[in-house]
């Protein structure tokens, strides 16, 4: 199985800040990586796929990048309504598998 | 509008069965793979199983293989889950997903609402 693991686990940051999150893959997994924002009772959406992909509908403010093995997930002048939980998940073999998720909480 | 609209959630007991369906509208559901993806309470999110666009080809987490079995029926756009043996640590919000790609197996782009599972003496 592929493991994906995330960091942090958490991070503070205020309005208008940048904050980037990681996800290292325990295998390559070519550019089979998607990211997730999941907020308090809500169902995940769907940022970006194919490592940089950006998703219909979500603010350029939000990137990706990477490859093999280490992703990004950058989140450029923050905004109230980023505060959640990000996931990032690959697609290159099953078990699909997600990592553990990033919590980014108002400082 | 593009919808996923899961229903069968509940408080059953241990070993008991439970079968979850997902409806799905506002697109041509014979042509996407579909998945079941839950999430324990506080935790993070589990790729339970996937099927094929013709439901030919399905894929199980190691945690259900031989106790759950998804099925779809694309006559009626819904997708189920058929849930045995459950167990305690089947507790989780179960969502229903589309697969972003036709006939390709990737991110998920439409999720539902999810149905919550309590098991539970």
């Amino acid at each position: 199985d592929i493991q994906m693991t995330q960091s942090p686990s958490s991070v503070s940051a205020s309005v208008g800040d940048r904050v980037t999150i990681t996800c290292r893959a325990s295998q390559g997994i070519s550019s089979w990586l998607a990211w997730y924002q999941q907020k308090a009772g809500k169902a995940p959406k769907l940022l970006i796929y194919s490592i940089s992909t950006l998703q219909s509908g979500v603010p350029s403010r939000f990137s990706g990048s990477g490859s093999g093995t280490d992703f990004t997930l950058t989140i450029s002048n923050l905004q109230p309504e980023d505060f959640a939980t990000y996931f990032c998940q690959q697609a290159h073999s099953f078990p699909l598998t997600f990592g553990g998720g990033t919590k980014v909480e108002i400082k | 509008q593009v919808q996923l609209v899961e229903s069968g959630g509940g408080v059953v007991q241990p070993g008991t069965s439970l079968r979850l369906s997902c409806a799905a509208s506002g697109f041509t559901f014979s042509t996407y793979t579909m998945y079941w993806i839950r999430q324990a309470p506080g935790k993070g999110l589990e790729w339970v199983a996937s099927i094929s666009y013709d439901g030919i080809y399905k894929y199980y987490a190691d945690s259900v293989r031989d106790r759950f079995t998804i099925s779809r029926d694309n006559s009626k756009n819904t997708l189920y889950l058929q849930m045995n043996s459950l167990r305690a640590e089947d507790t989780a919000v179960h969502y229903c997903a589309k697969a972003l790609l036709v006939g390709a197996t990737g991110a998920f782009d439409i999720w539902g609402q999810g149905t919550m599972l309590t098991v539970s003496s």
